[in-house]
């Protein structure tokens, strides 16, 4: 397996611009989470799906943030419009969530640069 | 909801000593915790795992400790190698809510 793909690993725009983020899970995994990592807030958790279905998007900064998953290889997190403080590196992780398997597998990160 | 607090937030270490690292949690309920390793520029990655039912774990160099009653789990590890410099997340988790928490992370340097 490839593990979780993420795309692109990097995005630099300018402020105000729509960014889209993409994320393909393990195929078989059931859970799908997206992260944002910054030094000053650490690793914070934006949203999570459970078999396509968003569980809890508190983590979600504001209006201008939005997460699909329309289907069970495919999730897309998008921003717009695009401020400086949205950049940060993005992880999208999946998991099989059973009862005997909590471990996520995180993807490579997608570097988002907002100017 | 669930909070966990890591401390220190930086550790360093002279090469071949341990190193220990320890978080706390809120919720009594929760029955996974989980720590990640995540080297410069990389993916967080597991690196071990307890549960609730098993109060320590060894994997080689590195262990978990878990005392429920106090509400508190611990990363060891042993002779420590230059390739143990990363930044250690502990997580909790709760099989209902199906999400990870983690804590604030800490920086490791290993010195040589």
């Amino acid at each position: 397996d490839a593990g979780v793909i993420q795309s692109p690993r990097h995005e630099v725009t300018e402020m105000g611009q729509e960014v889209t983020l993409r994320c393909k899970p393990i195929s078989g995994h059931n859970s799908l989470f997206w992260y944002r990592q910054t030094m000053m807030r650490g690793l914070e958790l934006l949203i999570y799906f459970n078999n396509n279905v968003p569980i809890d998007d508190s983590g979600m900064p504001e209006d201008r943030f939005s997460a699909k998953m329309p289907n069970a290889s495919f999730s897309t997190l998008k921003i717009q419009p695009s401020e400086p403080r949205d950049s940060a590196v993005y992880f999208c992780a999946s998991s099989p969530w059973t009862s005997r398997a909590y471990e996520q597998y995180f993807g490579p990160g997608t570097r988002l640069t907002v100017t | 909801g669930e909070n966990v607090e890591q401390h220190p937030s930086t550790l360093s270490v002279q090469e071949g000593d341990s190193a220990v690292i320890k978080c706390t949690y809120s919720d009594s309920a929760s029955n996974y915790f989980p720590w990640y390793k995540q080297e410069l520029g990389k993916r967080p990655q597991l690196i071990i795992d307890i549960r609730s039912n098993v109060g320590e774990k060894k994997d080689q160099r590195i262990a978990v400790t878990l005392n429920k009653t106090a509400k508190h789990f611990s990363l060891h590890i042993t002779e420590t190698q230059p390739e143990d410099s990363a930044v250690y997340f502990c997580a909790v988790a709760y099989s209902s809510a199906s999400k990870i928490i983690f804590g604030s992370g800490t920086r490791l340097s290993i010195r040589p």
